[in-house]
């Protein structure tokens, strides 16, 4: 059971915009502590694809977006493309636990 | 090339013991903490444990602690775990990872080793 709560799938057509929501609570994101989010595909390296709740970092197409509000954060992808298609995380820092938290992770298929 | 290139891993039976490294390119290795993150069959991306650039401060996961170690060369640019008495549910893919402070993230990912705790 991961401490932050994701849907455990999503789905899109090529070109669609799709939402990942992850709910936390006052301990992590609700206490201020910013939502980043990560792209994984299996065999590959985890991707650091936005940071600081909305930032996207150096190279990362400006249609992958984030947002946060009180305990939830959302990472949202338009125009999508069958390259997106991978398991998505959200991260956080909770201070009850004293630690780095994750989300269970959302797999994105583009159909 | 900014790269984080991570080794080690195996098939090692209940009990037994690993070393993972995880060698860094291109960035001033001392002047980050690391991680050690992995990611089991199935499961989620779980920390494991981190260690701050100049090794004073070190923390591991409650499912590791006193059994892993985390330590690090900075002149070889190098991060270390240290595995011992393993258990079937370490069994993952272990990804070194570099924390950046400000705001609490993990920005650059090497590829991960497989570690198999089986008999």
């Amino acid at each position: 059971q991961s401490v932050l709560t994701q849907p455990p799938s999503v789905s899109g057509a090529p070109g669609q915009r799709i939402t990942i929501s992850c709910y936390g609570n006052t301990s992590n994101i609700g206490s201020g502590h910013s939502v980043h989010w990560y792209q994984h595909v299996p065999g590959e390296a985890p991707k650091l694809v936005i940071f600081g709740n909305t930032n996207r970092p150096s190279g990362v197409p400006d249609r992958f977006s984030g947002a946060k509000s009180g305990s939830s954060g959302s990472l949202a992808i338009t125009a999508l493309q069958p390259e997106d298609e991978a398991e998505y995380f959200c991260q956080s820092y909770d201070i009850s636990l004293s630690g780095v938290v994750f989300g269970g992770g959302t797999k994105l298929t583009v159909l | 090339e900014l790269q984080l290139v991570a080794s080690g891993g195996g098939l090692v039976k209940p009990g037994g013991s690993l070393r993972l490294s995880c060698v860094a390119s291109d960035f001033t290795f001392s002047s980050y903490a690391m991680n050690w993150v992995r990611r089991a069959p199935g499961k989620g991306l779980e920390w494991v444990s981190s260690i701050m650039g100049d090794s004073l401060y070190r923390y591991y996961a409650d499912s590791v602690q006193g059994r892993f170690t985390i330590s690090r060369d900075n002149a070889k640019k190098s991060l270390y775990l240290e595995m011992n008495t393993l258990r079937v549910e370490d069994t993952a893919v272990y990804y070194c990872a570099r924390w950046m402070d400000t705001l609490g993230y993990f920005d650059l990912w090497g590829q991960g080793t497989q570690v198999t705790v089986s008999s």
